[in-house]
């Protein structure tokens, strides 16, 4: 079936760790995007990305990368610099210039 | 800057209620706006609404969008406990790159 997979679900990191998420897709998007869920905070955009090898700072870009060397894939790396990493997180893709995004499960980082 | 307002952040109301919920907005060069439900993890699509006065319904839910007012609202009939979960509202401009801008959601709970 066609799709967004996250992995993993849940993900414990030690202060300090960088730790890395991933987001395959395999809906042939070329657009794909991060983003962070706080409570009560709604979804605010990290980075996004519209073609392979290209990506952009979204509105909370500060302590995270993300690469982009195969349309399906948008691995996020949460660094040691994100100050306040414990979030629920959620990759998307859509068409080109298409309006309505698709979403992954979900992966729910916390930091021990 | 692209803003979404959902208002109320909460709402709790018995099992047959009828509910309501707004969003107002301010994007560039508007396009859409989108309603989302969030019950566990990924979000899930509604509605996509382009044009303004123009309903879109599917069973119990539906929409409806003032592109001058700059508002929308989504309306649940005859609520059921399967109705609890956040309702995200999201626009986007034509040349959005950045894909959607979301509110905060508002975080609706069916009482039996």
């Amino acid at each position: 079936d066609g799709g967004i997979t996250q992995s993993p679900k849940y993900l414990f990191r030690k202060e300090g760790q960088n730790v890395t998420l991933s987001c395959e897709q395999n809906l042939n998007h070329d657009a794909m995007y991060w983003y962070r869920q706080d409570p009560g905070q709604g979804l605010r955009l990290i980075y996004y990305s519209q073609i392979v090898n290209d990506f952009q700072k979204g509105d909370i870009a500060e302590g995270y990368s993300v690469s982009r060397e195969k349309k399906e894939s948008f691995p996020l790396t949460v660094t040691s610099a994100q100050k306040n990493p414990t979030a629920f997180y959620l990759c998307a893709s859509s068409i080109r210039g298409g309006a309505e995004a698709f979403f992954g499960q979900g992966t729910r980082l916390t930091v021990v | 800057e692209d803003k979404v307002v959902q208002s109320p952040l909460s709402l709790v109301v018995h099992e047959g209620d009828t509910v309501t919920l707004n969003c107002s907005y301010e994007v560039t060069n508007f396009r859409s706006l989108l309603w989302y439900k969030q019950e566990k993890k990924a979000p899930t699509f509604l509605f996509m609404l382009t044009s303004s006065g123009i309903e879109k319904k599917s069973g119990r839910l539906s929409s409806i969008l003032d592109k001058k007012e700059l508002f929308s609202i989504l309306n649940i009939t005859a609520t059921q406990t399967g109705d609890s979960a956040i309702y995200l509202c999201a626009v986007v401009g034509w040349g959005g790159a950045d894909g959607l801008t979301f509110g905060k959601g508002t975080h609706l709970i069916i009482q039996p």
